[in-house]
């Protein structure tokens, strides 16, 4: 199974700021399988991320994914308010797994 | 417009069972591997069991291997969790949601509460 390690475990920022969140594997995710979603409280989560770099349909530009074999990024160039929420990256290469998560808060 | 629509959860006694329905519409049903996602009170995703588009490819995890099992109606539009031998560390907001390039459309989740 692969273990996806998300860091920071909560980012704090202010609307108008840059967010990198990263995505750590324990070992390569095949062909680059890794998706990214939003969370909101009480709501299901949504994808952004595909293939990841690829935006999901009706994803803002201001998201961005990057990243290959164990290392896979996650940028929001210019945080809004409703940006703020937490996020997850997901492998589907092999047996799908989460990882634990980043909490993206205001400061 | 794609619509995912969960039922089934409820309160239930450890050992107990309880099936999980997903009623799909808005696309083409038995085109798509589906999957169940839960996630525990407070906590994070964790995904739970995937079925292919003709029922031929099933894949569970290992924390619900032997007491859950997935299965679909595509000529209902349906897809169902039977959880059997329940267990306190089940109790989730269980979610069904379609696989396409990653998880690309999600339902608004049933919870499944276990407790005596």
């Amino acid at each position: 199974e692969i273990v996806l390690t998300q860091s920071p475990a909560t980012l704090s920022l202010s609307p108008g700021e840059r967010a990198t969140l990263s995505c750590g594997a324990s070992q390569s995710v095949s062909s680059n399988y890794l998706a990214w979603y939003q969370q909101k409280p009480g709501l299901a989560p949504r994808l952004l991320i595909y293939d990841a770099s690829s935006r999901a349909t009706g994803i803002p530009d201001r998201f961005s994914g990057s990243g290959s074999g164990t290392d896979f990024t996650l940028t929001i160039s210019r945080l809004e308010p409703e940006d703020f929420a937490v996020y997850y990256c997901q492998q589907y290469g092999s047996t799908i797994t989460f990882g634990q998560g980043t909490r993206l808060e205001i400061k | 417009e794609v619509q995912l629509v969960e039922s089934g959860g409820g309160l239930v006694k450890p050992g107990g069972s309880l099936r999980l329905s997903c009623a799909a519409s808005g696309f083409t049903f038995s085109s798509y591997t589906m999957n169940w996602v839960r996630q525990a009170p407070g906590k994070g995703l964790e995904w739970v069991s995937s079925i292919s588009d003709t029922s031929s490819y099933i894949y569970y995890a290992d924390s619900v291997k032997g007491r859950f099992t997935i299965s679909r109606d595509n000529a209902k539009n349906s897809l169902y969790l039977q959880m059997n031998s329940l267990r306190a560390e089940d109790t989730a907001v269980y979610y069904c949601a379609r696989d396409a390039l990653g998880m690309d459309n999600w339902g608004q989740g049933t919870l499944v509460t276990v407790s005596s």
